[in-house]
């Protein structure tokens, strides 16, 4: 069965501060997706990025950057020195090949503090 | 750019009454969604249709329905809602395997209070 853990529930930091948001899955496709999405308090999800399964190269853009490792199934995401704008509900999640069926962890809410 | 809307992001309704909730994509998708978030469980899947007509059945459809008559709109319907259906519910289309950007588009969700 597909299943994303997101284990942080709620992470605080102060301005500047680098966080890392880990993301770990369980799936037996060999040919998957993993994404994030940012869920500002206005409610609407924004997509962030998305990884296939054959691609484990580390993505930079600009103060975000992912590290996916199949080894531990994990899709990290790292915010260099945060903003008080990058507070939000973080989710990670898991598609099947054919993008008909999304997995969403339960998401981690960042609070970075001026 | 890909818009998804809601007809409504804020909905109060009685225990007992029919709900419906519309969600319209202006792209095409041929994919299109119902979630519901709540608190610590992040999204849960409640239907989704991969083309006009047709319709799966997600995690958690128990007391839904939904509605595909044509393929921009996707509605959900809440048959007798009851207090535990009170969440905030997001619609989303995504394009398939056939082309476009690859991920989910996100109405801006329908937060519902069932008293």
């Amino acid at each position: 069965a597909q299943k994303v853990t997101q284990a942080q529930t709620e992470i605080s930091v102060v301005e500047k501060e680098d966080v890392t948001l880990d993301c770990v899955y369980e799936t037996r496709d060999t040919t998957y997706y993993l994404f994030w999405y940012k869920q500002p308090p206005s409610g609407e999800l924004v997509f962030l990025i998305r990884r296939n399964s054959f691609d484990e190269q580390n993505e930079i853009s600009g103060r975000y950057s992912w590290n996916f490792q199949k080894s531990t199934s994990s899709f990290n995401f790292t915010i260099t020195a945060s903003q008080v704008v990058d507070s939000a509900v973080y989710f990670c999640a898991l598609s099947e090949y054919n993008f008909n069926k999304f997995y969403f962890g339960s998401g981690t809410k960042l609070n970075v503090k001026p | 750019d890909v818009k998804v809307t809601q007809s409504s992001r804020y909905l109060v309704k009685r225990t007992g009454e029919k709900v419906f909730l519309e969600c319209v994509q202006d792209m095409d998708h041929e994919n299109m969604f119902w979630y519901r978030q709540d608190p610590g469980l992040g999204l849960r899947l409640i239907y989704f249709s991969y083309d006009v007509k047709m319709k799966e059945k997600g995690d958690i459809p128990e007391g839904y329905s939904v509605s595909r008559e044509k393929k921009e709109r996707f509605s959900l319907i809440l048959e007798s809602a009851s207090t535990n259906q009170t969440s905030m519910y997001l619609c989303a289309s995504s394009p398939g395997t056939s082309g476009g950007r690859k991920t989910q588009y996100f109405g801006p969700g329908t937060r519902l209070l069932v008293l």
